[in-house]
């Protein structure tokens, strides 16, 4: 099983669409949870952490379920410049006080006029 | 604040050659972060510093790939000889300090093709 799994995609969606992406980990020792984003032959950037409570930022919000292992992110009302590539990333705490962050394929979306 | 800086952006070489890339962190992170992102996957870490100390390079392919950070500013990382396998974008990150919530900076990348 992979560390860190997301949906395939890609996802295409028409403006003002919601779309929901899914993450699972594989590893129940993990720290901290996050998506980035990543713009088409750009550098990825931290989008936001997510929390056990569930946080919300805007259109978008992002869930964990430790008990599953489960990570989601949900874009409403969706923009043409929510394209984008979104990667799960999971934190996992590598020994000696140290952390490594471990990404997942990522999730292609294109949002369309 | 400046981010973080690397060079060069795109680097064409031929298999069995040497390749060098160069990495300048956001000033005051003490940690930095070698990643390799080959194309449709997310990024890979090979290489993690703490100041200018190795704590993490168990994904480095160590028969070709060298990496340093002197003085515990810049980095460098090396591939000698490349293979046409190593054709990637090689991200460099750096964080404030290694904690349970660090958020890495990510540099452009530089963009390598291996012939």
């Amino acid at each position: 099983r992979k560390e860190v799994e997301q949906d395939p995609g890609p996802f295409n969606v028409p403006e003002g669409a919601t779309v929901a992406f899914n993450c699972t980990y594989s590893n129940s020792a993990s720290q901290s949870f996050f998506w980035y984003r990543q713009d088409c032959r750009k550098e990825p950037k931290l989008l936001m952490s997510v929390y056990s409570s569930g946080n919300e930022d805007g259109r978008f919000t992002a869930q964990l379920n430790r008990a599953s292992q489960y990570i989601s992110l949900l874009i409403r009302d969706s923009k043409l410049s929510d394209s984008a590539t979104y990667l799960c990333v999971v934190n996992l705490e590598s020994g000696g006080s140290n952390y490594k962050l471990t990404f997942g394929k990522g999730t292609l979306l294109t949002v369309n006029p | 604040e400046a981010g973080v800086a690397q060079s060069p952006r795109y680097k064409i070489i031929e298999k069995r050659q040497s390749v060098a890339f160069w990495c300048n962190p956001i000033s005051g992170h003490a940690t930095l972060y070698w990643y390799q992102q080959i194309l449709g996957q997310g990024p890979k870490l090979l290489i993690q510093f703490q100041n200018n100390g190795v704590v993490d390079d168990s994904q480095l392919p160590k028969d070709r790939f060298s990496a340093e950070r002197l003085k515990g500013v810049d980095s460098t990382l090396k591939i000698q000889p490349a293979k046409l396998e190593d054709s990637a974008v090689y991200l460099c990150a750096s964080s404030r300090r290694v904690s349970s919530y660090n958020e890495q900076f990510f540099g452009p990348g530089t963009r390598l093709t291996v012939l």
